[in-house]
């Protein structure tokens, strides 16, 4: 049981590359969650997807863009990437309770440290 | 706009004595305050949580303070050890939407032998 997973778990991007972070879960969560992670910033929400198929902005959603194809995967992308976007990328997961809502509890990869040049 | 406000940054404290973080917040719609654990190279990892129902949550040597009224809340570490040296951060929810955490700018508490 792997629990949240994350690959790359480094990655050095030139200005205006592009690359797709991947996060793979094994608990059968509905919910997914992408965060970045920054010095005195605390974590700040990019995208989450509450089920397969389906994604939402968070707080700082520009210059990213998610799919979430299987219930399993939650793919973070950076078309063109730019030094203000290095950072510790962290993904997480949460369960659906009867309901519908969201469980409170996160569930956390080990994060991709990305640096853009 | 930053609605979890946390402090201090960072905190040294002896070996068995107190570590105390606190947190403000200012949505009154919060009614989930969970604290997460970060060790270096790691991912956070929940450690305590309390509701507004009550005003103090312990497990362990870790503890919760929750003032409503104040809209503050604390996490305190009794007998502080090395092995408690990490980043930890405050964070609140409302329950109609708590896929989306509100967490504090962290703080990163280091133990000394």
């Amino acid at each position: 049981n792997a629990g949240v997973t994350q690959t790359p778990k480094f990655r050095v991007l030139k200005t205006g590359q592009s690359m797709t972070l991947l996060c793979a879960q094994d608990m059968n969560h509905e919910y997914m969650y992408w965060y970045r992670q920054d010095p005195g910033m605390g974590l700040r929400l990019i995208h989450y997807s509450v089920g397969e198929g389906t994604t939402a902005k968070g707080e700082v959603p520009d210059g990213y863009n998610v799919s979430r194809l299987k219930k399993q995967n939650f793919l973070l992308g950076l078309e063109s990437a730019a030094p203000s976007q290095t950072s510790v990328y962290f993904c997480a997961t949460s369960e659906r309770l009867t309901g519908g809502l969201s469980s409170y509890e996160q569930y956390f990869g080990p994060g991709t440290r990305l640096t853009v040049t | 706009q930053q609605q979890v406000k946390q402090s201090p940054q960072s905190l040294i404290v002896q070996k068995g004595g107190i570590s105390i973080i606190n947190c403000a917040y200012e949505n009154t719609a919060f009614d989930y305050f969970p604290w997460y654990q970060q060790f270096p190279g790691k991912g956070p990892a929940l450690l305590i949580a309390i509701r507004p129902d009550v005003s103090e949550k312990k497990e362990g040597r870790f503890t919760i303070s929750f003032n409503k009224s104040a809209k503050q809340f604390s996490l305190h570490i009794m007998d502080s050890q090395p092995g408690d040296s990490a980043t930890y951060f405050c964070a609140a929810t409302p329950y109609s939407s708590a896929s989306k955490i509100i967490f504090g700018s962290g703080t990163r508490l280091s133990i000394r032998p």
